[in-house]
């Protein structure tokens, strides 16, 4: 079974400066997806970055980028430019690509305060 | 274009009564997948609907089940509810040929 290990439950970090947030994961399929979820107070999962392990390239939105280390199986998190916005929790999340089916390993979560 | 919208956006039950949510996907997903979350457990995957057939199924006791309508609309049931059930859950949708899972806001469910 796979599985999604956050370390950190906790991390805090300045306005306008950059903070990495670290995912580990475990499974034995070659090919799947990983992404980064964000839940402000209103509950809600945003998608924040999402990448394809077949794709050796690492992603980026805007101010948010991944380290992807297949090999390692680690997927991290950069924010570059922290705004207060960006104070959420985030959870780390894989899924197959293989067996049609949409669901969704997730990670404990990580804390994130930005401190003005 | 409308997102996932789960109503109602909080419930309080009375143990051993059963508890109805539900769950309207963003207009053209077929796929509806159904979290809960708590602070000990985290987000645990329930179960998915596609095209009105369960496609994948997580561990939790018979106690949970669901159903999707020919519209993609889902609802999933708790039937004697447990204090343990109290969680916020969380309802996504997908596009048969997207990668990406949009979430609801989430119905918060208290058992007293």
């Amino acid at each position: 079974a796979q599985t999604v290990t956050q370390s950190q439950p906790e991390m805090s970090v300045q306005e306008a400066e950059t903070v990495t947030l670290s995912c580990t994961y475990d499974t034995s399929e070659s090919d799947y997806y990983l992404f980064w979820y964000k839940q402000p107070p209103s509950r809600q999962m945003i998608l924040v970055i999402r990448q394809e392990a077949y794709k050796q390239q690492n992603a980026t939105e805007n101010r948010f980028s991944v380290n992807f280390q297949k090999a390692a199986k680690s997927f991290s998190l950069k924010i570059s430019d922290s705004q207060l916005g960006d104070a959420a929790m985030y959870f780390c999340a894989y899924r197959r690509t293989q067996g049609g089916s949409e669901k969704l390993v997730f990670g404990k979560g990580m804390k994130l305060t930005v401190n003005p | 274009k409308a997102g996932v919208t789960q109503t109602p956006r909080y419930l309080i039950k009375t143990r051993g009564q059963q508890v109805t949510l539900s769950c309207s996907p963003i207009s053209g997903h077929r796929s509806v997948s159904w979290y809960q979350q708590t602070p000990g457990q985290g987000l645990q995957f329930l179960f998915e609907y596609f095209s009105e057939t369960q496609r994948n199924k997580g561990n939790f006791p018979g106690r949970f089940s669901g159903r999707q309508f020919s519209n993609s609309r889902s609802e999933m049931n708790v039937s004697t509810l447990e204090l343990g059930d109290s969680a916020l859950y969380l309802c996504a949708s997908s596009s048969q040929w997207g990668t990406e899972a949009f979430f609801g806001q989430g119905t918060r469910l208290t058992v007293v």
